[in-house]
């Protein structure tokens, strides 16, 4: 069975400054999908970066950039130039390509983004 | 834009009751899910359904069920509710296809008293 992992229950950063959250996870497949959601307070989860085990390349959007490291099953998300807004709870999931849409979750890290 | 609709935002249930929680989702997705939302447990998998009248137990379904008769709707039962069902639970909705994105609904927090 596929678990995901989040070791840090909250972190803070300032706003500007850089911050990473890690995600570790275990699995026995090789075709995999990860992503990073974010669920603001009182408000929807949505999705802030997806990666395909097959590539290579980290995915990045905007501020938001991973460190997919495969051999390790360590996927960390890298927020640059923080912002009010990211103050959220994040979620790392795992989606296995062979199965039928099974998303796993990790237990979320709380980021609080400090002016 | 995708919408996923939860039936309620807040609900007060008395232990016992049989409670229907209801989601639907507007964009022909294949996949639905129903997590709950624990402090410290981050969401873990009640039951998910590939298509119509398919279903498949998560990670803690003891004590639900689960009915998906419309591809649109899925719905999670509290057969005798109890009060460690009190808890927040997200309904979810992707493509099968390229393994689309999950997306959620607001969320009922469910209180059992």
């Amino acid at each position: 069975a596929q678990t995901v992992t989040q070791s840090q229950p909250e972190m803070s950063v300032q706003e500007a400054e850089t911050v990473t959250l890690s995600c570790t996870y275990d699995t026995s497949e090789n075709n995999y999908y990860l992503f990073w959601y974010k669920q603001p307070p009182s408000r929807q989860m949505i999705l802030v970066i997806r990666q395909e085990a097959y590539k290579q390349q980290n995915a990045t959007e905007n501020r938001f950039s991973v460190n997919f490291q495969k051999a390790a099953k360590s996927f960390s998300l890298k927020i640059s130039d923080s912002q009010l807004g990211d103050t959220a709870m994040y979620f790392c999931a795992f989606l296995a390509s062979g199965n039928t849409g099974k998303l796993i979750f990790g237990q979320g890290t709380t980021l609080q983004v400090k002016p | 834009d995708v919408k996923v609709t939860q039936s309620s935002r807040y609900l007060v249930k008395r232990t016992g009751e049989k409670v229907f929680l209801e989601c639907v989702q507007d964009m022909d997705h294949e996949n639905m899910f129903w997590y709950r939302q624990d402090p410290g447990l981050g969401l873990r998998l009640i039951y998910f359904s590939y298509d119509v009248k398919m279903k498949e137990k998560g990670d803690i379904p003891e004590g639900y069920s689960v009915s998906r008769e419309k591809k649109e709707r899925f719905s999670l039962i509290l057969e005798s509710a109890s009060t460690n069902q009190t808890s927040m639970y997200l309904c979810a909705s992707s493509l099968q296809f390229l393994r689309g994105e999950a997306f959620f609904g607001q969320g009922t927090r469910l209180t059992v008293v």
